[in-house]
C-alpha cells in the first residue's frame, strides 16, 4: 500500500513553545490529509481535514489558532501546536487519501507522533 | 458529535478460535467503511473495506459484514492468532464536503495462548 511518513515520532517540548509535526505522502499525491488526536486507550478523534492549497476545515471544538495546519503541497501537510501546554500532550496521527483514487478509498496513516509537553 | 471518548472494550479469545468485533457507526449517509488495526504506539493499519452497496466482503482470514438498517459493522477474524492482538477500529467515510473519516470507539482484541 501507499506510504505516509510522519515526523517526528516522539517530541518533548517545554510549555509555551511551539511544535511542528510533518506528514508526507511518499508515493502518491494526497489532495486531502487528515489530522487526528488520540488519548490513551481511546479512539482517534478527527481534528481537521486539509485540502492542498486551501484552508483546513476544523472539527467542532478544535481551536484553529492553537493547532495550525498547512497543506502547501500535494505531498506535505504540517500540524503546528502553538504555545503548547501539558494538556496538549497526546498522540497525533495524520492520514492521507490518494487524490487519484477517489473519495471512497482508504486513508493511509502515518506512524503517529507522541507529544509530551513538560 | 463524532463517535469518540469511550474506554475501549476488550474481547478475549483463545488462539485458533474465531473473533467477531462489532461496531456501530453514526451517519446513515456514510457510504464507505474501513476496518483498521492499531498496535500500541503505531498508526492504524488497513485491514479490509466495504462499500455501502455491499453487505459482505471477504479477505484473507477476515470478513466484514455491513447492516445498513441498524448502522452496524462487524469484523470476523478466522483462526485468531497471537499476532492479531491489537485494537480494532471501524471508520466511516462521511460524505460531508471532502469526505472525512470518523472512527468508532474501538475494541481491544486479546488472543489467549
Amino acid at each position: 500500500g501507499a506510504v505516509v511518513s510522519q515526523h517526528p515520532s516522539r517530541v518533548i517540548c517545554k510549555s509555551g513553545t511551539s511544535v511542528k509535526i510533518e506528514c508526507r505522502s511518499l508515493d502518491f499525491q494526497a489532495t486531502t490529509m487528515f489530522w487526528y488526536r488520540q488519548f490513551p486507550k481511546k479512539s482517534l478523534m478527527l481534528m481537521a481535514t486539509s485540502n492542498e492549497g486551501s484552508k483546513a476545515t476544523y472539527e467542532q471544538g478544535v481551536e484553529k489558532d492553537k493547532f495550525l495546519i498547512n497543506h502547501a503541497s500535494l505531498t506535505l501537510s504540517t500540524l503546528t501546536v502553538t504555545s503548547a501546554h501539558p494538556e496538549d500532550s497526546s498522540f497525533y496521527i495524520c492520514s492521507a487519501r490518494d487524490g487519484e483514487a477517489g473519495w471512497n478509498t482508504e486513508a493511509f496513516f502515518g506512524q503517529g507522533t507522541r507529544l509530551t509537553v513538560v | 458529535g463524532e463517535s469518540v471518548g469511550l474506554h475501549l472494550p476488550t474481547l478475549s479469545v483463545q488462539e485458533g478460535d474465531n473473533s467477531i468485533i462489532n461496531c456501530a457507526y453514526s451517519n446513515s449517509a456514510s457510504d464507505y467503511f474501513i476496518w483498521y488495526k492499531q498496535e500500541s504506539g503505531k498508526g492504524p493499519q488497513f485491514i479490509i473495506d466495504i462499500r455501502s452497496n455491499m453487505d459482505k466482503r471477504q479477505g484473507q482470514r477476515v470478513t466484514v459484514l455491513l447492516n445498513k438498517t441498524v448502522k452496524h459493522l462487524s469484523l470476523q477474524i478466522a483462526a485468531t492468532q497471537p499476532g492479531d492482538s491489537a485494537v480494532y477500529f471501524c471508520a466511516e467515510n462521511i460524505p460531508s464536503g471532502t469526505y472525512k473519516y470518523i472512527f468508532g470507539t474501538g475494541t481491544r482484541l486479546k488472543v489467549l495462548a
